[in-house]
Order: C-alpha cells, then structure tokens, then sequence
C-alpha cells in the first residue's frame, strides 16, 4: 500500500492570501488527485494532477484558482489561491496506481484550512 | 460528475449490533467501493466489489451490490465502539477514470 504524507495538516490563512498543500507519496503512482470537502460534506474532485503536463480541472474549479503542480511520480502540490471563508475546508491528496493495485485509492490525511 | 446518496445519513446503534448502510449511484460503473473516514481526517479504503459481483466479504463487513437497481449495501457486524466513523460509497466509471463519492454515512456505535 501507498502510504501519502501531506502538509501541512492545517492552516489558518487571511483572505486574499494563498497556501500551498504538498502531497508526497512513498512510492510511484499513476494517478494522483485532489479533493475537496466542505463541512460536513462529501468528497468532491478538484482535478487530476497529470505528471508533466496540465492538470485536468473538474467542472466548477478552474486553474487560475487552484494551480496544480506534478513534477514527478511521487510528488504533487495543489495551491488555493486568493482565499475566500468559501474556501474554508479539508482537501485531500490522493493517489492511485501504485506497484500492487490500480483501483484503490489512498489518501494524505488531510489538511484542513480556514480562512478568516 | 454527480454524486450518489447514502442512507441513513446518520446512524446510532449499540456495541455488538449490527450496522447496514446503502449506497445509490448514478451511472454505469466498473466497481463500488467503500471508504472510511474518522473525524474528517484521510479516507481509509475497506473493500471492492466488481460490477460482475453480486457480494463480497471482508471480516466483518459484508457489501452486496446490485446493478440493475443502481445500488450497494455495507454491512459491519457485531459492531464495536471503534467502529465510529463516515462511511462513503464510491463508484468507479466504466469509463476507467475517477471515483464519485457518495454523501456518507456517519456511524455512531455506543458502548
């Protein structure tokens, strides 16, 4: 199994500012993702992180809000730009792909931002 | 993408119960998975099925799916305080490509 370590855990931010969230995986994977979850609320795709090569934005999130990086197998970043309270949420990394499943997904714990 | 429902959305049983959540999606899928999360923190995968499968055991949890009615069912047995969590379906695409959530359900087990 893949085991991701994301930070940071949480945030406190201002509005306007930006945070970066990095998501490292042990191990390479095929297929790494982002996803949000507002209060209380299910997961929702923000988009596909494509290794060397643009994210693939789901509907209703767009890159100049969430800037997508993917470098390599293993490492990912997902930035949440001029922040709004709207914004305050947990967003997960996760990954797909690895050497003994192609299905499954795992996920970082987490990092959950508030913005004031 | 749309996500499915999940029913109850909140459930409250007693140690040693046994708890049954159900899972509606949407479109044709490869597999249906589900998932737990504790305290909104990362999702921990528990068991797949296939769409050519109709049950499938895993220790104490049991998850039958049934596609001509669009719809799984997650059983834990014999539950257990720690059992206490949100349990999300989530379905795979025929198209092969990302995974829909369902809304949950959260999981109180009383001891």
């Amino acid at each position: 199994s893949a085991v991701i370590s994301q930070k940071p855990s949480r945030d406190i931010c201002q509005r306007g500012t930006s945070l970066t969230i990095q998501c490292q995986v042990d191990s390479q994977v095929t297929m790494m993702f982002w996803y949000r979850q507002q209060p209380g609320q299910s997961l929702t795709l923000i988009a596909t992180a494509n290794q060397g090569s643009e994210a693939t934005y789901e509907s209703g999130f767009v890159i100049d809000k969430f800037p997508i990086s993917r470098p390599n197998l293993t490492f990912s970043t997902l930035t949440v730009s001029n922040m709004s309270p709207e914004d305050s949420s947990i967003y997960l990394c996760s990954a797909r792909g690895g050497p003994t499943t192609n299905e499954k997904l795992f996920f970082g714990s987490g990092t959950q931002l508030s913005v004031l | 993408s749309q996500q499915g429902e999940e029913d109850p959305q909140a459930l409250s049983i007693q140690e040693g119960e046994n708890a049954t959540m159900n899972c509606s999606y949407k479109t044709s899928i490869n597999n249906l998975q589900w998932y737990r999360q504790n305290s909104g923190r990362g999702l921990v995968h528990l068991i797949l099925i296939r769409s050519n499968e109709r049950e499938k055991h895993s220790g104490r949890l049991r998850v039958t799916l049934d596609t001509s009615k669009k719809s799984s069912s997650l059983l834990i047995t014999a539950s257990r305080a720690a059992d206490t969590a949100s349990y999300f379906c989530a379905s795979l695409n025929s198209g092969y490509s990302t995974l829909t959530f369902g809304k949950g359900t959260m999981l109180l087990v009383s001891p």
